[in-house]
């Protein structure tokens, strides 16, 4: 299984709702990764977790909280987000972290109304 | 930090052989990948170089010149399925995570 799952598809919320945004790898990674992504833009590292830890905040604004319950599963918890948030947020996975070969899952298309 | 460059846009036609550039600068480089996004799509790792040299996978090659720190991606035979969008990434030894260059458009025209 070489698939990295996010759920749910497609976000809509409001900028006072919590909801937040679920990742599940089944290969034995030891890495994940959220990143943020805009329209014709790069992906933006947001937090890598290594071994269950966070390893990386790339200043990300505390509206987005990240979690990993276990070494499958990766969330990231949303809070009083603004509009500018919208995007695509993908959640990656990889052997160790360094590792040059990453696992992308679809994204969640997220809109903050 | 790290920064990359490479075009924003570049047209071929079927069959073809395109060449795309990318110029990096970065403390402790590690190595340079190559991800495929189609719209809507999520990134796909193509290939990888850590030493000069070229590397292989099929219609797709990867070189690296360090000293010049310098890659290209080189896709051969293009397909109308190769339009897509093309980023180069950098890993480097001190943060140890990809910093991904700004893309390229590939847009193959029959």
């Amino acid at each position: 299984d070489t698939e990295v799952t996010q759920t749910p598809k497609h976000l809509v919320m409001g900028m006072t709702n919590k909801k937040s945004l679920k990742c599940e790898q089944h290969m034995g990674h030891r890495a994940m990764y959220w990143y943020k992504q805009k329209a014709k833009k790069p992906p933006e590292l947001m937090f890598v977790y290594s071994y269950e830890k966070l390893s990386i905040n790339e200043s990300v604004p505390s509206r987005f909280s990240p979690e990993c319950p276990n070494s499958s599963l990766l969330n990231l918890h949303l809070h009083a987000l603004q509009p500018e948030d919208s995007a695509l947020y993908l959640c990656a996975s990889s052997l160790d972290r360094g590792a040059y070969e990453q696992y992308f899952g679809p994204g969640t298309r997220l809109t903050v109304t | 930090g790290q920064s990359l460059e490479q075009p924003s846009e570049v047209t071929a036609v079927e069959g073809a052989i395109v060449q795309i550039n990318c110029t990096y600068q970065t403390s402790g480089f590690y190595g340079l990948s190559w991800y495929q996004q189609h719209d809507g799509g999520a990134p796909t790792f193509l290939s990888y170089n850590a030493l000069d040299g070229l590397e292989e996978t099929g219609r797709f090659s990867s070189f690296l010149s360090r000293s010049d720190s310098y890659g290209y991606l080189l896709l051969q035979e293009l397909q109308m399925k190769d339009s897509a969008s093309y980023f180069c990434a950098v890993s480097d030894t001190g943060r140890r995570a990809l910093t991904f260059g700004s893309g390229t458009r590939l847009q193959v025209q029959p």
